[in-house]
């Protein structure tokens, strides 16, 4: 499976809303589906797991949605700290477990 | 609290070795699968290899199969990645993570192959 993320560059301003779009090359078994933020200089952090399913300690303005072979990731209002690179993920019960190229939300 | 913290990354030449080190703790290591991501700031995230909490299941992306072989020790809480025949494709920041999905990550050892 072959994840393509758009756009790849996203500029917004504070307390805008911003939606990312991750499209599968077939459709993703069980939605299997993770998205992931990277901030410069960490580790990437999982946000979202099974296409909608908020991670522990992730703040409700983040949402995951989709099926099959397209997904959507919103933040409904961005704060400074979301400012990042987001990427989703397929992670069907066998590997490999192929990333997307990434979203990078920017301030305007 | 989770901790993973990889060690063994260091400059070397193509066609050189490395073996790469993570450290778990804060979790029941023995629970669960591991694996081995890579990035670089032109491919992004990369899928390298897992292992099974028993380690009786590895599996490889094709860029690495062959040559890269990923192993752990339960009795020392520590996950281990053979790396040979090293190209400078390999060159990338490679993280140690915990189980499906990708829930926790160490903070990554950066692995440079160049002559």
């Amino acid at each position: 499976i072959v994840l393509t993320q758009s756009p790849g560059t996203l500029s917004l301003s504070p307390g805008e809303r911003a939606t990312l779009s991750c499209r599968a090359s077939q459709s993703v078994p069980s939605n299997y589906l993770a998205w992931y933020q990277q901030k410069p200089g960490q580790p990437p952090r999982l946000l979202i797991y099974a296409a909608r399913h908020r991670a522990t300690g992730i703040p409700d303005r983040f949402s995951g949605g989709g099926s099959k072979t397209d997904f959507t990731l919103t933040i409904t209002r961005l704060e400074p700290e979301d400012f990042a690179v987001y990427y989703c993920q397929q992670y069907d019960t066998s590997p490999p477990y192929p990333f997307g190229g990434g979203t990078k939300v920017e301030i305007k | 609290e989770v901790q993973l913290v990889e060690t063994g990354g260091v400059v070397v030449q193509p066609g050189g070795s490395l073996r790469l080190s993570c450290a778990a703790s804060g979790f029941a290591f023995d629970d669960y699968t591991m694996h081995w991501v890579r990035h670089t700031p032109g491919k992004g995230l990369e899928w390298v290899s897992l292992i099974s909490w028993d380690g009786n299941r590895r599996n490889y992306a094709d860029s690495v199969k062959g040559r890269f072989t990923i192993s752990r020790d339960n009795t020392r809480n520590s996950l281990y990645l053979q790396m040979n025949s090293l190209t400078t494709e390999d060159s990338a920041l490679y993280y140690c993570v915990k189980d499906t999905p990708f829930d926790d990550w160490g903070q990554g050892t950066l692995v440079t192959v160049s002559s």
